[in-house]
Parts: C-alpha cells; sequence; structure tokens
C-alpha cells in the first residue's frame, strides 16, 4: 500500500530534550516536506526537500532540522525542543510531476513540557 | 506571498442539506492550483478535490463540487447531500506553479473551517 508513515504518533517530552521524527514513504518520491498545524493558523511549511541532499527552509523552520540521506526518509529533528513547538506535525510527500498531489502522513501529536 | 483566507471557522448544517464554505486567497500569479482538504478527528489530512486556475469549468467528485472565481480570487467548496461522515475541519489550500516557485511544492493553507453534520 502506497503510503507515508510517521513516528512516533503521540509524544510528551521536557523543554531541551533532543527528539526525532521520523518519516518515510515507499512511493519513490522526489519530493518530501514537514508541516506543523496549529489552531487558527493552519498548517505552515517547516522544511522541505527536493530530492536527496537537497533541502531548504520553509516558513518556520526556526529549531527544527531535517535530513535526507535516502529518498524514502525525512526525519524532523528538534535538538532542543521548547514548549511554542508543542504542535500537531505531519510530512507529505510528492512524485514532483506537476500533478501537485501532495500525500500526506497520520501526524505527530507532540507536547513540549 | 500568497495568502488564503477562509472567513468561517465553524459552521454546522443538518445531514442531507447542501453547505457552501468559502475561500478567498490572494496572489500576483497567472497560473496555480487550489485545492480542499478534508480532515475528520483521526487528523489524516485527506486531498477532497483540485482546481487548475488555467481550467474554467468547476471541478467536481461526486457530491463535492467547487464555485471557482478568478478574477474575485475565490473558492467555495459546496457539499451536496451531506452525510454525518463529513464532519471534519476543512482547509482550503494554493501552490503556484512550480516554475514559479523553484521546485517547492509549498502548500500555503488557509486557517481551517470546521463543520458539523447534524443528525
Amino acid at each position: 500500500e502506497a503510503q507515508v508513515t510517521q513516528n512516533p504518533r503521540y509524544l510528551i517530552t521536557v523543554t531541551g530534550k533532543k527528539l526525532t521524527v521520523t518519516c518515510s514513504q515507499n512511493m519513490n518520491h522526489e519530493y518530501m516536506s514537514w508541516y506543523r498545524q496549529d489552531p487558527g493558523l493552519g498548517l505552515r511549511q517547516i522544511y522541505y526537500s527536493m530530492n536527496v541532499e537537497v533541502t531548504d527552509k520553509g516558513d518556520v523552520p526556526e529549531g527544527y532540522k531535517v535530513s535526507r540521506k535516502e529518498k524514502r526518509n525525512f526525519p524532523l529533528i528538534l535538538e532542543s525542543p521548547s514548549p511554542n513547538q508543542t504542535s500537531l506535525y505531519f510530512c507529505a510527500s510528492s512524485p514532483a510531476d506537476f500533478s501537485y498531489e501532495q500525500y500526506f502522513g497520520p501526524g505527530t501529536r507532540l507536547t513540549v513540557t | 506571498a500568497q495568502t488564503v483566507t477562509q472567513s468561517q471557522p465553524e459552521m454546522s448544517v443538518q445531514e442531507a442539506e447542501t453547505v457552501t464554505l468559502s475561500c478567498t486567497y490572494d496572489t500576483s500569479e497567472s497560473n496555480y492550483y487550489l485545492f480542499w482538504y478534508k480532515q475528520p478527528p483521526s487528523r489524516q489530512m485527506i486531498l477532497v478535490i483540485r482546481q487548475e486556475a488555467y481550467k474554467q469549468q468547476n471541478a467536481t467528485e461526486n457530491r463535492f463540487s467547487v464555485n471557482f472565481q478568478k478574477a474575485a480570487k475565490s473558492f467555495s467548496l459546496k457539499i451536496s447531500d451531506s452525510q454525518l461522515g463529513d464532519t471534519a475541519m476543512y482547509f482550503c489550500a494554493f501552490i503556484p506553479n512550480q516554475i514559479s516557485n523553484f521546485g517547492n511544492e509549498k502548500l500555503t493553507f488557509g486557517t481551517g473551517t470546521r463543520l458539523t453534520i447534524i443528525p
């Protein structure tokens, strides 16, 4: 089944404790992206990647890192999480074929205390 | 920069009725794509319908249709014969033509409309 998976689905952590949210897609998509969703703000792009080793900032990159060492994986790293990073996070992928159809993961609910 | 505005934070409608969700956007691009996404309580983002700006014909998908007014920069979603399973948050989203966006397929989302279908 074609899908985007994220782990963990739920995470409660404390300020300053490094964490990684994994994202993996099995559709051989070139393009991958991370969004965060906050009430009243919709979804906002954090980082994106157009291919292996090609990443760039989105609209709200502060406090986040990403890497794209393999085509299928695009982990989101929070080196020193803070309470303002409490949010719902989505990974998305696309074949980058001008169809603009993006496939979203199931979301990761992160709480930083 | 593009912006997407959804002015109805919440709506409710009786089952089997028709409901229209509004969306306006602002852009200087001439070629772009518009989407409606549904987010049910499971939180999964589900693509409902897509409209290409250069197509004058309004997109339809079963009970879902759009009213795309390019000059007015308006993109409303009509749900006919609403069902309990339509209860969800609905997001309007915009993406400009990729060439002008340097390959970043960033979706610009509105703030969402929470739709409740009443039995």
